[in-house]
């Protein structure tokens, strides 16, 4: 049992390059989560999913899009790439919402450079 | 809207002391809150959670939390801290639509000296 899987672990783009980020869940999880972590501002939700084929704009999220063809598949994808951008990504997923609620399975992250 | 305000960015404290971590949320309606911790290099972890009934809520690694309505707190303490419990700890409530969508405070970093 994987849990949440993201993929690349690491990477460091150009400014302009595209990029797609992988997270993937064995786990049947109906709802799934793009989050930026930066230094001091906690984590920063950027796209979320309540279902497959559905998404959803989060807090921050210009310069990203996502899709969700399969329940335990969301892509995150940047289209050009830019220094802002740099930030460690991390997928999140949950069986259910509140009331019933367990809180998130986190992936253990995806560390993105933009030069 | 809720947010989530964590009051120190860094704590540090010696082996064996108590630790009480501080997070104060804002929300006009019923909420659910979270302590996560992360350790170096990793994602994070679910520490505690508070859904409903008992306001003192423990959890793993001798942590515990309690929610504190009136003062919209739901602070983090362990009564004797170990090295092991170095970590940045983040504080969570949710937003009450249908989206279960987190939203995390800064981040407090506990630095535990030998």
């Amino acid at each position: 049992n994987a849990g949440v899987t993201q993929t690349p672990k690491f990477r460091v783009l150009k400014t302009g390059q595209s990029m797609t980020l992988l997270c993937a869940q064995d786990m049947n999880h109906e709802y799934m989560y793009w989050y930026r972590q930066d230094p001091g501002m906690g984590l920063r939700l950027i796209h979320y999913s309540v279902g497959e084929g559905t998404t959803a704009k989060g807090e921050v999220p210009d310069g990203y899009n996502v899709s969700r063809l399969k329940k335990q598949n969301f892509l995150l994808g940047l289209e050009s790439a830019a220094p802002s951008q740099t930030s460690v990504y991390f997928c999140a997923s949950s069986y259910s919402r509140p009331p019933r609620f367990y809180g998130y399975t986190f992936g253990s992250g995806t560390r993105l450079t933009v030069v | 809207a809720q947010s989530v305000t964590q009051l120190d960015s860094q704590v540090p404290v010696f082996e064996e002391a108590p630790v009480e971590l501080r997070c104060n949320y804002s929300s006009s309606v019923s909420v659910y809150l979270f302590w996560y911790v992360q350790y170096p290099n990793q994602g994070l972890q679910l520490l505690l959670k508070y859904l409903s009934g008992s306001t003192l809520v423990k959890g793993i690694n001798g942590f515990e939390a309690e929610f504190n309505k009136s003062q919209t707190s739901f602070h983090l303490r362990k009564p004797s801290v170990h090295i092991s419990d170095t970590a940045e700890y983040f504080c969570a409530v949710s937003d009450t639509s249908n989206t279960g969508k987190l939203i995390f405070g800064q981040g407090t970093t506990l630095q535990v000296k030998p």
